[in-house]
């Protein structure tokens, strides 16, 4: 199984400002995805994170608001941008290599004030 | 888009009872699924999966059934204890490249 890290684990962020969450795999990965869990809520999927390409957003969630980076096949990065309270959220790095089970990180949990 | 939904959004048993934790898929194309178990401040922990070659599947203290006629997948935990209350979430997937969609979730309580 593929160890997740996740940095930051939790931070409290004001309104307008930017924070960068970062993904770290212990082995290389063929697919990262980026989830968003709401308070009390299921796993929303934000968006893929392409090696060497951009990523690929789900419906509801933009590039601008939410720009990733994959260098490489073992980290990622995505940007929560230009936040408010509505993005108070945990946000997830999930891994997989095809026709397995994906891992997830811990999380980070994020409160903007 | 297509989603996968619970039946059951809480569930209270006993210690030792066993639980059965419901989910219903929507898309017929999935052919992978997936169970996790998500306690307070982490993040989910996979449990069991099953692909839809199979109906049924068993792990240690846990089962997965999956009847594809009707869309239906349930996770099964025998001799339920305290460290089994979590919230459970059921997943879908296909062809294995695909991104995991989930279901909205069940809280599991266990009652000593």
């Amino acid at each position: 199984s593929a160890v997740i890290s996740q940095k930051p684990s939790r931070d409290i962020c004001q309104r307008g400002t930017s924070l960068t969450i970062q993904c770290q795999v212990d082995s290389q990965v063929t697919m990262m995805f980026w989830y968003r869990q709401q308070p009390g809520q299921s796993l929303t999927l934000i968006a893929t994170a392409n090696q060497g390409s951009e990523a690929t957003y789900e419906s509801g969630f933009v590039i601008d608001k939410f720009p990733i980076s994959r260098p490489n096949l073992t980290f990622s990065t995505l940007t929560v941008s230009n936040m408010s309270p509505e993005d108070s959220s945990i946000y997830l790095c999930s891994v997989a290599d095809g026709n397995t089970e994906a891992f997830f990180g811990q999380g980070t949990r994020l409160t903007v004030v | 888009g297509e989603s996968v939904g619970l039946h059951l959004p809480t569930l209270s048993v006993q210690e030792g009872d066993n639980s059965i934790i419901n989910c219903a898929y929507s898309n017929s194309a999935s052919d992978y699924f997936i169970w996790y178990k998500q306690e307070s401040g982490k993040g989910p922990q996979f449990i069991i999966d099953i692909r839809s070659n199979m109906d049924k599947r068993q792990g240690q203290r846990v089962t997965v059934l999956l009847n594809k006629t009707v869309k239906h997948l349930s996770l099964q935990i025998a001799a339920t204890q305290p460290g089994d209350s979590a919230v459970y979430f059921c997943a879908e997937t296909y062809s294995g490249n695909t991104p995991l969609v989930f279901g909205k979730g069940t809280r599991l309580s266990v009652i000593a």
